[in-house]
């Protein structure tokens, strides 16, 4: 089955800067791959998905870019705000609407 | 609002008991799902229904059971509870169609087994 890796499980950021969140997946056949944020205490939410097809997408100040040769895909957050703090995880998927495979999770921080 | 929620949302319980938790939702999806979250271990599958009369084991099935009631209800049973089962569960719903992907998941179930 599909393993997904996640790094670093913790990232401290000061206001204004950048943010990037790595994964890598180990099922080359998986064509999904979305990003979930979880605020303190509340339920995990989709942020920006991207699917096989694409390299890039971006919405906003946050990015995600595909590496289909690699198996890896991250999540870049631009001019962090202290509202981005949360757990953000990435997952990936053979066929969207199916079940996902998580990673482990990140804990961003943004420090005003 | 459409919404999914998850009962109890704090839970107690001693080891050998028997507890179930329950999921609603009135988004009108066909796909369920029970997931389980433990720090550093990110969300594992537990179950998923992809219809009323559909289930299926996840990643870590050993230990609970589930129940697809109706097309809105899918309920999480740990016959007996073990204290390596102390943790956060949560409850996702999504539709059938392939183009729609997003999970929408439940506020969660704060569970300990003492």
């Amino acid at each position: 089955g599909e393993n997904v890796e996640q790094h670093p499980s913790t990232l401290s950021v000061q206001e204004g800067d950048s943010a990037v969140i790595k994964c890598t997946y180990s099922d080359s056949a998986s064509n999904y791959f979305p990003w979930y944020k979880q605020e303190l205490g509340k339920r995990p939410q989709l942020i920006i998905d991207i699917r096989s097809n694409v390299g890039e997408k971006k919405d906003q100040r946050i990015a995600v870019t595909l590496n289909k040769t690699a198996k890896h895909f991250s999540l870049h957050i631009t001019e962090t705000q202290p509202e981005d703090s949360a757990v953000y995880f990435c997952a990936a998927t053979l066929n969207a609407g199916n079940m996902l495979t998580f990673g482990g999770g990140t804990r961003l921080m943004v420090k005003p | 609002d459409a919404d999914v929620t998850q009962t109890p949302r704090n839970r107690i319980t001693k080891t050998g008991k028997r507890i179930m938790l329950e999921c609603s939702q009135t988004k009108g999806h066909d796909r369920m799902y029970w997931y389980r979250q433990d720090p550093g271990l990110g969300l594992r599958l537990i179950y998923y229904s992809f219809d009323v009369k559909d289930i299926n084991k996840g990643e870590i099935s050993d230990g609970y059971s589930v129940s697809r009631q109706a097309q809105a209800k899918f309920s999480l049973s740990l016959e007996s509870a073990i204290p390596n089962q102390t943790a956060l569960y949560f409850c996702a719903t999504s539709p059938t169609n392939s183009g729609d992907n997003e999970q929408f998941f439940g506020p969660g179930t704060r569970l300990t087994v003492l």
